[in-house]
């Protein structure tokens, strides 16, 4: 089955840098790598997803970027803000099939420092 | 608009007791899934559906059951609980290959 491992485990970063998660995964023939922001107490939710037709996309100040070839993905989050803070998941699946079996990452700590 | 719901939030067992969690999704998605979620270990599938009357075994399946006799609930039953067992529960609902939406999640504690 699918691995995904997520690196770091913790980031801090200041108020206005750049935050950068990374996942790599083992099925080459997963083809959908969703991102995920838990704040606490909460359940996690989406804030972007990427296909493996497409390298790079973005929205806002979040971006994730995709090397198939190398089997590894990563979010980047520019100009942090204190509401950026939150665990971050990233998870990888195959569409194919009869449901969405996501395999996650094992989420990372990110705290925005004002 | 309440969005995908789980109840309880809370409950603590002892060993060996029984208990079932609901969920309840008002999104009319077809899919509906059970994950558990543990310090360093991320959200594993335990079971899921993909419509009214069909379950299916996820990652984590053993020590669980579930039914979907209605297509807006969920439900995750444990027959004989194992202090393995004390985790986070989420329930997350989606279309087909769609988003997936979870709920808040339910927090067991078995002694």
């Amino acid at each position: 089955g699918e691995n995904v491992e997520q690196h770091p485990s913790t980031l801090s970063v200041q108020e206005g840098d750049s935050a950068v998660i990374k996942c790599t995964y083992s099925d080459s023939a997963s083809n959908y790598f969703p991102w995920y922001k838990q704040e606490l107490g909460k359940g996690p939710q989406l804030i972007i997803d990427i296909r493996s037709n497409v390298g790079e996309k973005k929205d806002q100040r979040i971006a994730v970027t995709l090397n198939k070839t190398a089997k590894h993905f990563s979010l980047h989050i520019t100009e942090t803000q204190p509401e950026d803070s939150a665990v971050y998941f990233c998870a990888a699946s195959s569409l194919s099939g009869s449901a969405r079996q996501l395999t996650f990452g094992s989420g990372t700590q990110l705290t925005v420092l004002p | 608009n309440a969005g995908v719901t789980q109840t309880p939030k809370f409950r603590v067992l002892k060993t060996g007791q029984s208990m079932t969690l609901l969920c309840a999704q008002d999104m009319n998605h077809e899919y509906m899934y059970w994950y558990r979620q543990d310090p360093g270990m991320g959200l594993r599938l335990i079971h899921y559906s993909v419509g009214e009357g069909t379950t299916a075994k996820g990652e984590v399946p053993d020590g669980y059951n579930v039914s979907r006799l209605k297509k807006q609930n969920f439900l995750l039953g444990l027959e004989s609980a194992a202090p393995s067992q004390t985790s986070v529960y989420f329930c997350a609902s989606s279309q087909v290959a769609g988003e997936l939406f979870f709920g808040e999640g339910s927090r067991l504690t078995v002694l």
